[in-house]
């Protein structure tokens, strides 16, 4: 199997804090994991890219100092929503690509949702 | 630039019926191309993929797809469809090249009438 899971699967915080946000690759070493961001009824952008042991790829208009990623070892990345905001509110998807095979594909976690109060 | 079109925001259909959801991309190689489903408050299932070859590729779940090149289309089918089916379908494009970024259409909703 290739099970990527997320914690918390929601959390509700106040204006002004931050929130880390856990992805893990259970049965499988993943070299790569992505965070996307789902607004209600919306797609899913793409807000960076994350490598083990380097620093992650940001999409355009991500604002790398409010969106911290951590990807320190093959099984995890952490992504801190710093400071947040009621506009930072939204549904938190992470997948992660296998070190090897499955072409490529990516395997997705469960979402995270987040409310700014 | 690459993108992909998902025309339907909903379709309602009745349970037994075929479904077909459309999607179009632009990319300008040959794409590797992607169905997922999203349960409410859930992450993203892999129901079947196109990487090359056989241009109808089966998925899980009773689902398939025909890659149409002339096109541009990789439409997602079932021939007859069940209650728990109802979900959001989005169709995806991964840029080749080695590079693992997926661009995700909007996504299509659907419900199905007992």
């Amino acid at each position: 199997g290739a099970v990527v899971s997320q914690h918390p699967s929601w959390v509700i915080c106040k204006s002004g804090t931050s929130v880390k946000i856990e992805c893990r690759s259970l049965d499988f070493q993943a070299t790569t994991m992505f965070w996307y961001r789902q607004f209600p009824k919306q797609s899913l952008m793409l807000m960076a890219t994350s490598n083990e042991g380097s620093k992650a790829t940001y999409e355009q208009g991500v604002e790398k100092d409010k969106f911290l990623i951590n990807h320190a070892s093959l099984t995890l990345s952490t992504l801190t929503v710093t400071s947040a905001h009621p506009e930072d509110s939204s549904f938190y998807i992470c997948s992660a690509k296998k070190l090897a095979g499955a072409n490529n594909e990516q395997f997705f976690g469960p979402g995270t949702r987040l409310t700014v109060l | 630039a690459q993108s992909v079109t998902q025309p339907d925001i909903h379709i309602t259909v009745s349970e037994g019926a075929s479904l077909e959801l459309r999607c179009n991309y632009s990319y300008g190689a040959t794409p590797y191309l992607f169905w997922y489903v999203q349960s409410p408050g859930q992450g993203l299932q892999l129901l079947l993929k196109y990487f090359s070859g056989d241009t109808l590729v089966q998925g899980i779940k009773g689902f398939e797809a025909e890659f149409k090149r002339s096109q541009s289309s990789f439409n997602l089918r079932k021939p007859s469809v069940h209650w728990s089916d109802a979900a959001e379908y989005f169709c995806a494009v991964r840029l080749g090249g080695g590079y693992n970024k997926l661009i995700f259409g909007a996504g299509t909703r659907l419900a199905v009438h007992p």
